[in-house]
C-alpha cells in the first residue's frame, strides 16, 4: 500500500512487556488513524491526530498511547502488553477528495 | 452500540454473477459512505465512495447505491470476478476529522 509504511509487520510479545509500532506516510497529509482489526469486529479507531501535535482518543484507546513526532510519523505505544492486545493494527492517512484512507499493510501482533 | 452494521458475515456468488453487499447505519449526521476491500496479510484498500447528497455512484463494475429514508447502502459488483473474492468493509464518515466508522466487514467468495 504505497504511502503508508509500517514497521514491524510482525511481533510476539509476553505480557507486560512494551512495544512502539511505527508508522510514516509520505502523502503531506495532516491527519492519521491507528485502527485495529479483530476477527468479527471490524477495524476500531484506537487514536488519531488531525495534525502534528494534536493526538485524540478513538473507540479503544484503553492501554494505548500515541505520539505524533512530526507530520510524516505517528507511533502506536503499549506500554505494558495484555492478551487482549492480540490483533493486527493499521496505520492510515487520508486519501484526500473522496474522504477516503490509505493503509497501511498492518502489524501483527501476537501477545502471549 | 454498533453505528454501522454489515449483517452478512459472508457470501458466496459465481462467476458472471451480480454479488450485492448491504450496509445498514444508524446515525443520521454520517455525510460520506465508502467501501474497502481487504485481502488476507494486506491493508484495506479504497473502492468507491458515495456522498449522502447522492442516491448513486458507479465506478466500472461497481455501484453504491444509498436509501436515506432506510438508512441503508448496498455495493453492487457486476460481473463478479474471482479476483473480488476479499473481505469487504463498509464505511461512514461522521463528525470532525474524517473519522471512518466501520462495519464487521463481509467475506466475498467469487467460485469460478
Amino acid at each position: 500500500n504505497a504511502g503508508v509504511t509500517q514497521t514491524p509487520k510482525f511481533q510476539v510479545l509476553k505480557t507486560g512487556q512494551s512495544m512502539t509500532l511505527q508508522c510514516a506516510q509520505d502523502m503531506n497529509h495532516n491527519s492519521m488513524y491507528w485502527y485495529r482489526q479483530d476477527p468479527g469486529m471490524g477495524l476500531r479507531l484506537i487514536y488519531y491526530s488531525a495534525s502534528e501535535g494534536t493526538t485524540d482518543k478513538g473507540e479503544v484507546p484503553n492501554g494505548y498511547n500515541v505520539s505524533r513526532l512530526n507530520k510524516r510519523e505517528f507511533s502506536l505505544r503499549l506500554e505494558s502488553a495484555a492478551p487482549s492486545q492480540t490483533s493486527v493494527y493499521f496505520c492510515a492517512t487520508l486519501i484526500g477528495g473522496n474522504y477516503g484512507y490509505t493503509f497501511g499493510s498492518g502489524t501483527r501482533l501476537t501477545v502471549v | 452500540d454498533q453505528q454501522v452494521k454489515q449483517n452478512s458475515p459472508s457470501l458466496s456468488v459465481q462467476e458472471g454473477r451480480i454479488s450485492i453487499l448491504n450496509c445498514d447505519y444508524t446515525n443520521s449526521m454520517f455525510d460520506y459512505f465508502l467501501w474497502y476491500k481487504k485481502y488476507p496479510a494486506e491493508g484495506p484498500t479504497f473502492l468507491i465512495s458515495i456522498s449522502s447528497i447522492k442516491d448513486k455512484n458507479e465506478d466500472g463494475r461497481f455501484t453504491v447505491f444509498l436509501n436515506k429514508s432506510a438508512k441503508h447502502l448496498s455495493l453492487h459488483i457486476v460481473p463478479s470476478q474471482p479476483g473480488d473474492s476479499a473481505v469487504y468493509f463498509c464505511a461512514a464518515r461522521g463528525g470532525s476529522n474524517y473519522k471512518l466508522t466501520f462495519g464487521k466487514g463481509t467475506l466475498l467468495t467469487v467460485n469460478p
